[in-house]
């Protein structure tokens, strides 16, 4: 299985910052990465496929970047209901396989 | 709009079986791949298997095989997934979901079953 390890675990950042959220795969996936904000109680949502494109009606603050084994996720002035878990996922071989997740929380 | 609608709570003992519906709408039920997605309390996420209900082939994670069997009905446009030989290690929220495009990240959740195995 590919695995997926995701940095930081945990994150606190203040209004208006910009943050970033790296997943490293244990192999190359071609860019078949998605990105996920998951909000307490609620399932998670797309944000991102193909490591860098945004899906329809995700703020522009969100982008995703990478290539190979290496991605990240980039949130641009950050505000405060963007407070979430983000997961990734990669989608190019079975199973497909998450990261533990991000922790973001305000400063 | 699509929509998928997961069935609800579900509290069952250890040993037993369990199935949990997901009711799609907003798109043709038999074109699209129809994934499930494990989420332990306080874990991560896990893939557990897809089916296409246009012909019924599933594919699963190893880890899922013999535990999860998937199905889907047409005529009520009705994916399923019956799990079996339940332990507390079984407890959690299972997620439909369905890819934007086939073999891409989900665009469209349920909103999750939580199965609590428990005597």
């Amino acid at each position: 299985d590919i695995r997926m390890t995701q940095s930081p675990a945990s994150l606190s950042a203040s209004l208006g910052e910009t943050v970033n959220i790296e997943c490293l795969a244990s192999e190359d996936i071609y860019s078949d990465l998605a990105w996920y904000q998951q909000k307490p109680g609620k399932s998670p949502q797309l944000l991102i496929y193909n490591a860098n494109s945004l899906q329809n009606g995700v703020p522009s603050r969100f982008s995703g970047s990478g290539s190979g084994t290496q991605y990240s996720l980039k949130i641009n002035s950050l505000q405060s209901e963007d407070v979430a878990t983000y997961f990734c996922q990669q989608y190019n071989n079975y199973p497909n396989t998450f990261g533990a997740g991000t922790k973001l929380e305000l400063k | 709009q699509v929509q998928l609608q997961q069935s609800g709570t579900e509290l069952v003992k250890p040993a037993s079986s369990v199935k949990i519906s997901c009711k799609a709408s907003g798109y043709t039920f038999t074109s699209n791949y129809m994934h499930w997605i494990r989420q332990q309390p306080g874990n991560g996420l896990e893939w557990i298997g897809w089916i296409y209900p246009g012909n019924g082939n599933t594919k699963y994670n190893q880890k899922f095989d013999g535990k999860a069997t998937l199905t889907a009905d047409k005529s009520s446009s009705t994916a399923y997934m019956q799990l079996s030989s339940l332990t507390s290690e079984d407890s959690a929220v299972y997620f439909c979901a369905m890819p934007r495009v086939s073999g891409d990240g989900f665009a469209y959740w349920g909103q999750g079953t939580l199965v609590t195995v428990s005597s």
